[in-house]
């Protein structure tokens, strides 16, 4: 079966780093895609990593390495606006996209 | 750029009314676009995926004479929720891709329904 992992919720500091790991078992691998999504909201999109290394983007960066199954996205400086839920979707051979439960980020003054 | 629009945001409705919903990409062709279906603190789920002029894709569990859809347009796909009832209260949520499968979804700002 398909598979993606993310914690259910983080907490951290404003101004500080906060890391979300995903981890995914798909048949196939066409990208993985990060999306932001505020409580009572519709998501949006944030990055789409389908090589391995670093894609930096600002205060966010997203990172994969293929051979693992695993990426993460990488929060710096961070504001009390980032509070929400930071979905991960993986992209199979077939092109569907699987997305995670999300992470639910709660940031703290 | 890839701005998506949802409306109507919100809708409250009595039990046995149809509810339309609508998905407009605003400054792109939107080959293909997908509705969703989200219940309270729970992940997306995929309901059906719908190309321009073809027949939507419906998933596993997703009647399709109770969610109808149709991809009339390069910019308008729209779905209608027949004779909902309580159960059908979630929100909705559309979105538009443009050209390879490998391009990001764009959302709209998701629809609202509350069946009374």
């Amino acid at each position: 079966g398909q598979n993606i992992d993310q914690p259910t919720e983080m907490t951290a500091t404003e101004g500080a780093i906060v890391q979300i790991n995903c981890t995914y078992q798909t048949s196939g691998f066409n990208g993985l895609f990060w999306y932001q999504q505020h409580a009572g909201e519709a998501p949006t999109f944030l990055s789409y990593n389908v090589l391995d290394g670093l894609e930096e983007k600002g205060r966010f960066s997203s990172f994969l390495s293929r051979s693992k199954g695993y990426s993460y996205l990488l929060l710096k400086e961070l504001q009390m606006k980032d509070s929400a839920s930071y979905l991960c979707a993986v992209l199979d051979s077939n092109y569907q996209l699987i997305w995670g439960a999300g992470t639910k980020l709660i940031i703290k003054p | 750029g890839a701005v998506v629009s949802q409306h109507p945001s919100r809708v409250i409705c009595k039990s046995g009314t149809s509810v339309k919903i609508e998905c407009r990409s605003l400054d792109f062709q939107a080959t293909t676009m997908f509705w969703y279906r989200q219940f309270p603190k729970q992940s997306l789920m995929l309901m059906a995926t719908s190309n321009e002029g073809s027949k939507a894709t419906y998933e596993q569990g997703v009647e399709k004479d109770k969610f109808l859809i149709n991809h009339a347009s390069l910019t308008l796909s729209t779905l209608t929720v027949t004779s909902a009832h309580p159960e059908d209260s979630s929100f909705y949520i559309c979105s538009a891709r443009t050209g390879t499968e490998n391009q990001p979804q764009h959302f709209g700002d998701g629809t609202r329904l509350s069946i009374l």
